[in-house]
């Protein structure tokens, strides 16, 4: 039962590239999240998916793609990087919709954008 | 709008003392409260939650925190801090979901260093 797994752990983009972080869960959660984190600001919702086949923008959506392309399958795509997109980010997974679920967090991806 | 506030971007401790990490919150309704912790180079790893009951919620790693309506404060403690217990921790709110799935609004973060 490895959770919630990212890949990858690196990358550095040059401004205008794109790329696709990948997020997997294997706890046959129905939730998954997108999260930002920035020094001094936490973390910042990105986007997130109540279950397969929908998904919702949160907090900083701009410059970001998702699909769920299944149950357990979640991916934030960069279209064009820019140098505001550095950060690292996280996914999280959680059981249902109850507000009262915990999100379980993956390892994170450092992404730098030159 | 749901939020968190914690105060101290910093709290440092000797081993073997007791540790307080603050956190303030403002919600409408209920509030439904988490602690993480995030070890370096690491995801969040979940602590803790207040749902409803006890006041006092027990956690991992022999951490607790206790929740106080009229302060609108959850503060996480632990009885004697361990060097291994240096990290950042985060309180987070969750909110209620509005026909989509439901949401957490972050703290900025305390970093804890406990040294020897």
């Amino acid at each position: 039962n490895a959770g919630v797994t990212q890949t990858p752990k690196f990358q550095v983009l040059k401004t205008g590239q794109s790329m696709t972080l990948q997020c997997a869960q294997d706890m046959n959660h129905n939730s998954m999240y997108w999260y930002r984190q920035d020094p001094g600001m936490g973390l910042r919702l990105i986007y997130y998916s109540a279950s397969e086949g929908t998904t919702d923008k949160g907090e900083v959506p701009n410059g970001y793609n998702v699909s769920r392309l299944n149950k357990r399958e979640f991916s934030l795509r960069l279209e064009s990087a820019a140098p505001s997109q550095t950060s690292v980010y996280f996914c999280a997974s959680s059981e249902d919709r109850s507000y009262t679920d915990t999100q379980y967090f993956g390892p994170g991806t450092r992404l730098t954008v030159l | 709008a749901q939020s968190v506030a914690q105060p101290e971007d910093q709290v440092n401790v000797a081993e073997g003392n007791p540790l307080t990490v603050k956190c303030t919150y403002s919600v409408s309704g209920n509030p439904y409260l988490f602690w993480y912790v995030q070890y370096p180079n690491r995801g969040l790893q979940f602590l803790l939650k207040y749902i409803t009951g006890d006041n006092l919620v027990k956690g991992s790693y022999g951490f607790e925190a206790e929740f106080n309506k009229s302060q609108t404060s959850f503060h996480l403690k632990k009885p004697s801090a361990l060097v291994s217990d240096s990290a950042l921790y985060f309180c987070a709110v969750s909110y209620p979901p509005t026909g989509t799935a439901s949401k957490l609004t972050f703290g900025t973060g305390t970093r804890l260093q406990v040294t020897l």
